[in-house]
């Protein structure tokens, strides 16, 4: 099994429906990270969380919100899903500061 | 966190060495440098870091010039399966630090 899974794999779904992505991992890292990438471009930070009680916006957090249900669990939401949404999207995991993250598979998103 | 330039693309013979440079003028002393890499749109894997002295692991091996405002990425033998998107990126070692990408640098294999 993969050290982090994302959920669901990909996902069309329409302007203005809530839509959930989920990630959890096994690696017992404390530190979960929520991206996105447009085409040709880097990643860009949306939500970070450095435990279960700390939660906090990254460079391109509007639109875009996250539950961090336990140390293994970090969903994303979209509450009313726009078409410059779609994206593809990862999860990541640190143990901290110093050490390398692991990253998700990723979630290919359309909205239409 | 230091910006990086990385030149957008570069091409290596299968089997020679690939050297991919960053550069990194901005870099304070308590900055790492980290290397990632992005096969196609799978998730991206770390490769290696560094502070200031030279790092080599069972993937690559990262030479950090001496007053640590450039560094080269050096994958010994290239194959086809290192064709990625390469990032460098320079990371403090703040507890609040975070990894963010630029558009970093495309490396095709070639046979």
């Amino acid at each position: 099994d993969a050290d982090v899974t994302q959920t669901p794999r990909n996902r069309i779904t329409k302007t203005g429906k809530r839509i959930m992505l989920e990630c959890s991992q096994t690696k017992g890292h404390d530190r979960m990270y929520w991206y996105r990438q447009d085409p040709g471009l880097g990643l860009q930070l949306i939500y970070y969380s450095f435990d279960v009680k700390d939660i906090n916006k990254g460079e391109i957090s509007d639109g875009y919100s996250v539950s961090r249900q336990a140390q293994a669990k970090f969903s994303l939401s979209l509450e009313s899903a726009i078409p410059n949404q779609t994206a593809l999207y990862f999860c990541a995991t640190s143990a901290g500061s110093n050490y390398g993250y692991t990253f998700g598979s990723g979630t290919r998103l359309t909205v239409v | 966190d230091a910006k990086t330039t990385q030149p957008p693309s570069m091409d290596c013979a299968e089997g020679r060495a690939a050297n991919l440079p960053c550069n990194h003028s901005t870099i304070s002393g308590n900055e790492y440098v980290y290397w990632y890499r992005q096969i196609h749109s799978q998730g991206p894997q770390y490769i290696i870091h560094g502070l200031k002295n030279n790092e080599t692991n069972e993937m690559a091996s990262l030479i950090i010039t001496e007053d640590r405002k450039s560094s080269t990425l050096i994958l010994p033998h290239a194959t086809l399966r290192d064709t990625a998107v390469y990032y460098c990126i320079v990371l403090h070692t703040g507890t609040a630090s975070k990894l963010t990408f630029g558009t970093g640098t495309r490396l095709q294999v070639t046979l």
